[in-house]
């Protein structure tokens, strides 16, 4: 199993310009979730989803938008990139209420 | 909703020594609570958790307490080795998702 796998590893994007943030699970899981983490800071909880077809906004929601057509995919869209979507994203998956599997992030920068 | 908080945000010890991270969450019905380790430029993985039913659980040097009366679970990390270092988050439960701490960086010197 490749676990939870994140595209693309870095990117750096313009103000104003957008795009979508990747993530697949090969473990059947039925959660899925988008956080954040700033440097030095914890996880902030973006957007999450209990199966396909069906997500709903985390803490953080503002600027994000999420769909869940597949149990394996749920990608991040970001439109109107601001400075202050720079950040690190991870991408999380689990069973359910317990353990989750985090991928290997996505760093994010914007000028 | 849930409201965690977590102690020290930087520890560091003499390798040998041990390390004691303590957070507190403020939803007394919450009844699983894992912790996290982070090591640089990687994902958060699982290392111990603790459901409710119980007050401890170890694994090898890894061990969690839990006061639920108090409202608060510790991580304790025997025999600490330089590959401990990293940051670690502890989380609690909060609807259908995870409310996770400020993290604490642990600092493991030769």
């Amino acid at each position: 199993n490749a676990g939870v796998t994140q595209t693309p590893k870095f990117r750096i994007l313009k103000i104003g310009q957008s795009m979508t943030l990747q993530c697949t699970q090969d473990m059947n899981h039925n959660y899925m979730y988008w956080y954040r983490q700033d440097p030095g800071m914890g996880l902030k909880l973006i957007y999450y989803s209990v199966g396909a077809g069906i997500t709903d906004k985390g803490e953080v929601p503002n600027g994000y938008n999420v769909s869940r057509s597949t149990t394996e995919d749920f990608p991040l869209r970001l439109e109107l990139a601001a400075p202050s979507q720079t950040s690190v994203y991870f991408c999380a998956s689990s069973p359910g209420w317990n353990e989750q599997f985090f991928g290997p992030g996505t760093r994010l920068t914007v000028l | 909703g849930e409201n965690v908080e977590q102690h020290p945000s930087t520890l560091s010890v003499q390798e040998g020594d041990s390390a004691v991270i303590k957070c507190t969450y403020s939803d007394s019905a919450s009844n699983y609570f894992p912790w996290y380790k982070q090591e640089l430029g990687k994902g958060p993985q699982l290392i111990i958790d603790i459901r409710s039913n119980v007050g401890e659980k170890k694994d090898q040097r890894i061990a969690v307490t839990l006061n639920k009366t108090a409202k608060h679970f510790s991580l304790h990390i025997t025999e600490t080795q330089p590959e401990d270092s990293a940051v670690y988050f502890c989380a609690a439960p909060d609807g259908q998702n995870f409310v996770f701490g400020p993290g604490t960086r642990l600092s493991v010197l030769p």
